[in-house]
């Protein structure tokens, strides 16, 4: 069975800019979640969805966004970049929402905002 | 609002057993759960724990203590490749709260 992917792997903007991440979660994965990670703050919880629906959000201000399709897949969205938004945003599915909170992560995009 | 504190390093010798230990602050306590992650790569599921007790898994083993709002990951038998960084992470709001990591343990191990 496939892994969690992610597109794209590094990415470069300039800020001011807006930027969509993309996530692809393991085959009958139904649940999202997004994380930032930086070497300052650690691993920061972005957002969870479920069956398109957004369950929760973290302490992000509203420049990111988020989605799910009815495929499972999920995008995020970051508007008006900032310098402090460089990190390795990394998603991560899992069967369902709750439960054992046993999450697979995919690889991380890289994104750095000059 | 949730948080959890965790020790930054811990040393160890090949071969031994090495316990991180953490504690955390949360309404709701839904469940406490391990991740491991190695320089470069992404995080992976450890272990998990909803109830008091000791959960084993192979060398892992992960213990709570909800009336402590506490719980340590045991890691035995140490190998090189599990010089890592350590997370545990919780989930309040009786489950309806987004996951919420410590800062991470960075385990190194020694020949």
């Amino acid at each position: 069975k496939a892994g969690v992917t992610q597109t794209p792997r590094y990415l470069i903007k300039t800020r001011g800019q807006q930027v969509t991440l993309s996530c692809s979660p393991i085959s009958g994965h139904r649940s999202v979640s997004w994380y930032q990670q930086t070497p300052g703050q650690g691993l920061q919880f972005l957002f969870e969805y479920f069956s398109e629906t957004q369950r929760n959000k973290g302490n992000f201000p509203g420049r990111f966004s988020g989605r799910q399709f009815s495929n499972s897949r999920s995008e995020m969205n970051v508007s008006t970049l900032e310098l402090g938004d460089s990190a390795l945003y990394l998603c991560a599915s899992s069967l369902s929402w709750g439960g054992s909170d046993e999450q697979y992560f995919g690889p991380g995009t890289r994104l750095t905002v000059t | 609002g949730q948080s959890l504190e965790q020790p930054s390093e811990v040393t160890a010798v090949e071969g031994a057993i090495v316990q991180i230990n953490c504690t955390y602050q949360t309404s709701g306590f839904y469940g406490l759960s391990w991740y491991q992650q190695h320089d470069g790569g992404a995080p992976t599921f450890l272990s998990y724990n909803a109830l008091d007790g000791l959960e084993e898994t192979g060398r892992f083993s992960s213990f709570l203590s909800r009336s402590d709002s506490y719980g340590y990951l045991l890691l035995q038998e140490l190998q090189m490749k599990d010089s890592a960084s350590y997370f545990c992470a919780v989930r309040g709001g009786g489950g309806a709260d987004g996951l919420t990591f410590g800062k991470g343990t960075h385990l190194i191990i020694q020949p």
